[in-house]
């Protein structure tokens, strides 16, 4: 079956440590995308790439970076430079040219304390 | 830029009765216009999707929705809820040149027996 996987599905780490998001999706799609959620504040766009080896910041991308060095996966780092790192998660990706409907993994809760 | 209203933060219906679910958008052209579902821990599914043609769009789960220019609006609907329903709301706009979708805060929906 196609789809959009995130690991792990929950994550605890120690304020200061860096840490990894893993996204993978084999759907062939070119654009991929990281939101932020948080309660009562929807969802909210951290990076999204359209294409291998490019991406772009979205509305806050302060504390994060990302990486598309595949087409399939698209990891994101949340640095100790992020200065309220504990939220959920999560990745989407969509066919790209002439299509805007968005396919989202089932997310990760990262817990920094 | 757009940007996505969805006035209610959440809603009770009784089983068996009908739902309406409010979003407006703010956009200056046509935008695409979607409905996701969430489930708690989940990530979000799409439930239908309007980019252009006929303004009542039907989705899975028997849910329908409707775009209003004259409103700027694109409420969902569904004629009988059921309990399975119960689940977190989310209306998004889309924007030409943007591929990453604006979302609004949520609706929760409770479902009472």
């Amino acid at each position: 079956d196609g789809g959009i996987t995130q690991s792990p599905k929950y994550l605890f780490r120690k304020e200061g440590q860096n840490v990894t998001l893993s996204c993978e999706q084999n759907l062939n799609h070119d654009a991929m995308y990281w939101y932020r959620q948080d309660p009562g504040q929807g969802l909210r766009l951290i990076y999204y790439s359209q294409i291998v080896n490019d991406f772009q910041k979205g509305d806050i991308a302060e504390g994060y970076s990302v990486s598309r060095e595949k087409k399939e996966s698209f990891p994101l780092t949340v640095t100790s430079a992020q200065k309220n790192p504990t939220a959920f998660y999560l990745c989407a990706s969509s066919a790209g040219s002439g299509s805007y409907e968005q396919y989202f993994g089932p997310g990760t809760r990262l817990t920094v304390t | 830029a757009q940007s996505v209203t969805q006035p209610d933060i959440h809603i009770t219906v009784s089983e068996g009765a009908s739902l309406e679910l409010r979003c407006n958008y703010s956009y200056g052209a046509t935008p695409y216009l979607f409905w996701y579902v969430q489930s708690p821990g989940q990530g979000l599914q799409l439930l239908l999707k309007y980019f252009s043609g006929d303004t009542l769009v039907q989705g899975i789960k028997g849910f329908e929705a409707e775009f209003k220019r004259s409103q700027s609006s694109f409420n969902l609907r569904k004629p009988s809820v059921h309990w399975s329903d119960a689940a977190e709301y989310f209306c998004a706009v889309g924007a030409t040149g943007r591929r990453a979708l604006t979302f609004g805060s949520g609706t929760r929906l409770q479902v009472q027996p």
